[in-house]
């Protein structure tokens, strides 16, 4: 596997559902992104890792928790979820100050029904 | 004001033509400009980063800042139908960690 993996790659849940997406890169790098990407909107970012760290919260609501174990994976465990948080979900990684070089996965389509 | 406006098209072009593709911001702290890539289905691909003012090129792609109207500007020539993608532009302050994009301008490439 090379570059930035996300799984699954679709995603159907109900509102009582608790389900993770699941990030791994295989840059070598150290800073980790969840963005939320919704039709006709701008990329949203959500949360920053840095060396494991979490380095920004973009007054996301509680009901996304993310997770990075290592610098090499990153995780987004979703529980309660509201029909508007239906998007695709992207991950990124660069390295630490380099946030203008990001790789991006090629994302969760997550649908809440 | 949004930080970062772009339109978002859909831009048709005939395949050969120039492509001009743009973002104005409003925030003039911001010292990175990126442009991004996006095929249907998949996440967005780094085209280039200019730091400051001025021009960068790559191959067919040319990047260009204007600090002083707050205008950012990315060329393709001798476009082709596999260009054919969302263009996203993308903004960083020197220090910051939080990069802001645009809501992407679709575009169409026609053989």
């Amino acid at each position: 596997e090379t570059g930035v993996t996300q799984t699954p790659r679709h995603l159907v849940m109900g509102m009582t559902n608790k389900k993770s997406l699941k990030c791994e890169q295989h840059l070598g790098h150290n800073a980790m992104y969840w963005y939320k990407q919704s039709a006709k909107k701008p990329l949203e970012l959500m949360f920053v890792y840095n060396f494991k760290e979490q380095t920004e919260n973009n007054s996301v609501p509680s009901r996304f928790s993310p997770e990075c174990p290592n610098s090499s994976h990153l995780f987004l465990h979703l529980h309660t979820l509201q029909p508007e948080d239906s998007a695709l979900y992207l991950c990124a990684s660069s390295q630490p100050g380099q946030d203008y070089e990001q790789y991006f996965g090629p994302g969760t389509r997550l649908t809440v029904t | 004001q949004k930080e970062v406006e772009q339109d978002p098209g859909p831009l048709s072009v005939p395949e050969g033509a120039i492509v001009s593709l743009n973002c104005t911001y409003s925030n003039s702290a911001f010292q990175y400009f990126m442009w991004y890539r996006q095929y249907s289905r998949k996440g967005p691909e780094l085209l280039m980063y200019t730091y400051s003012s001025g021009n960068k090129e790559d191959g067919r792609f040319t990047a260009q800042v204007d600090k002083s109207s707050k205008y950012i500007s990315l060329f393709i020539r001798d476009s082709q139908p596999s260009d054919s993608a969302t263009y996203l532009c993308a903004i960083l302050n020197t220090g910051g960690f939080k990069t802001i994009f645009g809501a992407g301008t679709r575009l169409f490439v026609k053989a």
